[in-house]
This record gives structure tokens, sequence and C-alpha cells, in this order.
């Protein structure tokens, strides 16, 4: 049962458009939600979160969306850049509890 | 310069081996947390410890064992009982362990089995 799924297992942008990537939830307890980017064979880098009482953040060249009704949130790069290509998660937090439930991951490939 | 350090980088297990993972922090943080990733899938939490002396089973704690002696440090040890042990293991921290902290990740280790 998977509380957490991003459904593009990969995504291909050219630079400098933008770079849109998906998640979609279950719980709609889930009251915290973050964003990582993982190089291979790195740890994840924690990029952006989102609390679900706030529908946007922003933080240079990306901004997290969220949609608590369809329970859906998305991860926006502009400009997207060579060095943006990696996986990227995102994560959610039940309410009260320090866990947070991973997605499988979308691969993102910048073309120059 | 704070931050998470994992070592070694490649781990080689035998049959029947124990093997111990090492996490250490400097960030000064209560939480740590052991993570194993497979190919496609996501995170999915080992162990977790909120305070010294003191840590709770994850979503996939079967044939994995933890000590958290120090606030620095929380090893990972991965038992013979662990009939799949090859995956890429990533040791976390976060300043409480509340939800909604943000948890910082090591560079993570490979365990492969020979």
């Amino acid at each position: 049962d998977q509380q957490v799924k991003q459904n593009s297992p990969s995504l291909s942008v050219q630079e400098g458009r933008i770079s849109i990537l998906n998640c979609d939830y279950t719980n709609s307890m889930f009251d915290y939600f973050l964003w990582y980017k993982k190089y291979p064979a790195e740890g994840p880098t924690f990029l952006i979160s989102i609390s679900s009482i706030k529908d946007k953040n922003e933080d240079g060249r990306f901004t997290v969306f969220l949609n608590k009704s369809a329970k859906h949130l998305s991860l926006h790069i502009v400009p997207s850049q060579p060095g943006d290509s990696a996986v990227y998660f995102c994560a959610a937090s039940p309410p009260g509890t320090y866990k947070y439930i991973f997605g499988t991951g979308t691969r993102l490939k910048v073309l120059a | 310069d704070g931050g998470i350090t994992q070592s070694p980088k490649y781990l080689f297990r035998k049959e029947g081996q124990n093997v111990t993972l090492s996490c250490e922090q400097n960030l000064n943080h209560d939480a740590m947390y052991w993570y194993r990733q497979d190919p496609g899938q996501g995170l999915r939490l080992i162990y977790y410890s909120q305070i010294v002396n003191d840590f709770q089973k994850g979503d996939i704690a079967e044939g994995y064992s933890v000590s958290r002696e120090k606030k620095e440090s929380f090893p990972l040890t991965v038992t013979s009982a662990q009939k799949n042990p090859t995956a890429f293991y990533l040791c976390a921290s976060s300043k409480q362990g509340w939800g909604g902290e943000t948890q910082y990740f090591g560079p993570g280790t490979r365990l492969l089995v020979l």
C-alpha cells in the first residue's frame, strides 16, 4: 500500500524550461511534506518543504505547490539547469509522528 | 563544518556474517534514523532513535539491530538473519525527532553480499 506515489519514474526537460515533478498521497492527515534531491551513490539533500496549512512555498528556483483537496503536491523548477539532473523524492509526515513516508522517486534529466 | 558521516562507503558481507555500519553526526541533533533504499523504491525506515539509550523499530527492522550509547553515534548492525541485505543504507538526523522536522542525510553505505 503505497501512501506516497510518484507515478512518473523519469522526466526529461530542456535546459531553461520548467520542470514539474508530481507527487500524490492517500492520507489526508499528512501535515508536512518535503522534497529531496539525490545524486547517485550520495545521500538525499533537502530541497524545500511545505506545511499542510499552506498551498505554496517558494525558494529561489524551486516552488512547491500543495493541493489538499486533490491530495497532490508538485515541485516546479524554473529555469531548469543541467545540475538539476538527479532523482527527486517527495516525503510526507503523518501528524504526531517522527516518520516520513517517501515516494519512489522521479529521475529528472535536464538536457543542455 | 557540521554534517553526518557514514562509513564505510562500500561494505561486503559474507553469508552468515554480521556487519556494522557506522553513522556519526556533529549537528547536535537528538534524533537519528536508518533507512534502506532498494532500486526503484523509496526510502524505508529501519530504526529510529529520539534520545540516547532509546530507539524504536521502523517498518523493516527484522534482521537489523542498533545502539545509541552516544548522542553523536547510531551504528546499525546487519545480522545474518537479514536474508536480503544488499541495498544502499542511509543514516539521517533531525533536531528533536518530531513530525515536520527536516531530516538531514549522510552519504550512504552500499552493502553487497559475497
